[in-house]
């Protein structure tokens, strides 16, 4: 079946432009979360969504980010006024339920690669 | 100090061998825990899930000491195509982030012929 998926693939914009990135979860997965992982860092995560609604937006950075789910399904993360530090991999993924079991598994989309000139 | 670390490596090892990475977490109220793996310019995906009682699966092993904080990975006759970057993931249930994982940086693991 198919996977998460994420678009664009790759964004080259110039800083102080506003960028956004979709994210389409597995169908039937409740829960999303957004992650950010700089070159040769680990991932940071950023927000997530249950549902519609994100419990917990401590994660993202500034107040440029801003994440929104429509309809239970795809999510759009948007930064405004890009700055160069943004550069980095923008990853999704989602999970059947948000979890009360810890083993639910994430599914990682391929990400949004993000550079900021 | 991070919430889960990892010594980044890399470990250059021939094929055939054993290696180990190990993890530790700072967070004693971790309920979960797991090791991804990451390729080259790809998304990370479930490796294996980490019991305390600990488990494997094939040239796989994955070890947890709770009182320790510690998680391991052991791969046996390594393969050239183990090579990838291993990533240590702890699960916090969290009020409001449910079901959130804390990665750690990574250990990459270059396997030479």
């Amino acid at each position: 079946g198919a996977g998460v998926s994420q678009s664009p693939s790759n964004k080259v914009t110039e800083k102080g432009k506003d960028v956004e990135l979709r994210c389409d979860p597995i169908s039937g997965h409740t829960a999303l979360y957004w992650y950010r992982q700089s070159l040769g860092q680990g991932l940071e995560f950023l927000i997530y969504f249950q549902g519609n609604s994100a419990p917990d937006k401590s994660g993202l950075p500034s107040d440029r980010f801003s994440a929104e789910r429509t309809g239970g399904s795809v999510s759009t993360l948007t930064i405004q006024r890009t700055q160069q530090e943004d550069s980095a991999v923008y990853l999704c993924a989602s999970s059947v339920v948000p979890g009360t079991s810890g083993l639910n598994e994430q599914f990682f989309g391929p990400g949004t690669r993000l550079t900021v000139l | 100090r991070k919430e889960v670390e990892q010594d980044p490596g890399p470990f250059n090892v021939p094929e055939g061998a054993t290696v180990a990475f190990n993890c530790t977490y700072s967070n004693s109220a971790s309920q979960s825990f797991f090791w991804y793996r990451q390729d080259c310019r790809k998304e990370p995906k479930l490796l294996m899930s980490v019991y305390s009682s600990g488990n494997e699966d094939g040239r796989f092993t994955a070890q947890l000491n709770r009182a320790s904080q510690y998680i391991s990975l052991l791969i046996r006759d390594s393969k050239l195509s183990d090579s990838a970057t291993y990533l240590c993931v702890v699960n916090l249930i969290h009020n409001n982030a449910g079901n959130m994982l804390t990665f750690g940086g990574g250990t990459r693991l270059m396997v030479k012929p």
